[in-house]
């Protein structure tokens, strides 16, 4: 079993739809979750950053952690076609040395 | 640059043949860590520098891969005697503070995408 488990889509949604993404995790150690976004051929940019339990939220983007099901959330509203990526959900200990990564939800926005 | 930049940003080599992967961090992160993404298996940890600390090499696959990190900046890869399933995107990070405390996170440069024929 993966540390974390990332449902690989893809998935598409039309402009303005609100989408939810979503990580599973099974290492309770784990205190902080970030969301990752990918564009083709770029690099993963950090998106949103939450530590322990909790929501937080930016602008359009809505972080959720549970830690008592080890699950956590990445909503969007108001998607827009510039959305279109690939988002990777990631976490860590404390004292990690790295970060575990979700295998990445591919999300296309369809204007 | 503001950013973790790589090169090359492309590589295609021959089975059998050694490639080098340099990455330039973020100017003063102490951290740099180096992935693997390869198609619909995520990022796949490689190795963790740290200062002047002996680096942490738990997630290289095999003794084919080493990396060095030389004045605490600039950092290569090296995959010997490459396979075709070392086929993928080699990413590299850094940090302003090692990782596993609140606010810290990694910032990725680019990638090098290595096609090995």
């Amino acid at each position: 079993q993966k540390e974390v488990e990332q449902d690989p889509g893809p998935l598409s949604v039309p402009e303005g739809a609100i989408v939810s993404l979503n990580c599973t995790y099974s290492n309770s150690a784990f205190q902080y979750f970030m969301w990752y976004r990918q564009y083709s051929r770029k690099g993963p940019e950090l998106l949103m950053y939450t530590y322990s339990s909790g929501n937080k939220e930016d602008g359009r983007f809505t972080a959720q952690v549970d830690k008592s099901s080890k699950y956590i959330s990445l909503f969007i509203r108001d998607s827009q076609p510039s959305d279109s990526a690939t988002y990777l959900c990631a976490m860590s200990a404390t004292g990690a040395n790295n970060l575990f990564f979700g295998t990445g939800t591919r999300l296309t926005v369809i204007p | 640059g503001a950013g973790v930049s790589q090169s090359p940003s492309n590589k295609v080599t021959e089975k059998g043949k050694d490639v080098e992967l340099r990455c330039d961090p973020i100017s003063g992160h102490t951290a740099l860590y180096w992935y693997r993404q390869s198609l619909g298996q995520g990022l796949e940890f490689l190795i963790y520098f740290q200062g002047n600390s002996a680096p942490d090499k738990s997630g290289l696959p095999s003794d084919r891969f080493s990396a060095e990190r030389t004045g605490g900046s600039v950092s290569t890869l090296t995959i010997q005697r490459t396979q075709q399933e070392d086929s993928a995107v080699y990413l590299c990070a850094s940090s302003l503070r090692p990782l596993g405390q609140p606010q810290e996170t990694q910032y990725f440069g680019p990638g090098t995408r290595l096609l090995v024929l």
